[in-house]
């Protein structure tokens, strides 16, 4: 158990809609790390929150938002969800903006019809 | 999109043996980690590289920094079937110090034959 922690674990929805996958880091760590696996793309960085602010930003559709909240639990925003988007989402946590040694929860495994 | 290239894809092998792996990059890397992935999980970390050159084992795992700092490889001696799963590299860039995105390979999925 790496001590991170997203919900729900599993997600169907249709095309179209509009879902939000939570995580809560790590005890400690400010920094929050969102990223999606998928079969033929592999682990891709989305977005990066430090402390409440945007960090560092990947291949993030403009479809999909971020926020990290004062309590540091992050939510991941994916709207006018497409076939494609089915994917695994992981969340990673780390104690700073810079730590490379990311925990990574257990993920969500969105489908979308 | 990917800038690593994590080889062998996929190795299936018996229990007992030795196992090697690596990614290369034609980039600049600052820090080298290696992952393992169990299906449904999330990445687990093994092993995380800092310096070229470096070494580090952990149990029966061993892991290089290369001195390019263009690469790194994995290696597993001894493989039991636990050993089975995803393993990925992964990596941050040179000069992205400053945040704490990490690229990943593509993974090898190992499989060990009792």
């Amino acid at each position: 158990d790496s001590g991170v922690t997203q919900t729900p674990k599993h997600l169907i929805t249709a095309t179209g809609q509009r879902v939000t996958l939570r995580c809560s880091p790590r005890s400690g760590d400010l920094s929050v790390y969102w990223y999606q696996q998928s079969l033929d793309q592999g682990l891709q960085f989305l977005i990066q929150y430090y402390n409440g602010e945007e960090r560092a930003k990947g291949n993030i559709l403009e479809r999909f938002s971020a926020q990290q909240f004062p309590d540091l639990h992050s939510e991941l925003n994916l709207s006018s969800l497409e076939l494609g988007d089915s994917a695994l989402y992981f969340c990673a946590s780390t104690r700073t903006s810079t730590y490379n040694e990311q925990f990574f929860g257990p993920g969500t495994r969105l489908t979308v019809l | 999109g990917q800038q690593l290239n994590q080889s062998p894809q996929s190795m299936f092998i018996q229990e007992g043996e030795d196992v090697s792996m690596n990614c290369t990059s034609s980039s600049i890397f600052n820090t080298w980690l290696w992952y393992k992935q169990d299906p449904g999980e999330g990445p687990v970390l093994l092993i995380a590289l800092y310096k070229a050159g470096e070494l580090t084992s952990n149990g029966r795992l061993t892991a290089q920094f290369g001195i390019t700092r263009k690469d790194s490889f994995l290696n597993i001696s001894a493989s039991i079937p636990s050993d089975v799963g995803i393993y990925f590299c992964a990596g941050q860039l040179y000069g992205s110090s400053n945040t704490g995105k990490l690229i990943f390979g593509q993974g090898t999925t190992l499989q060990v034959k009792p």
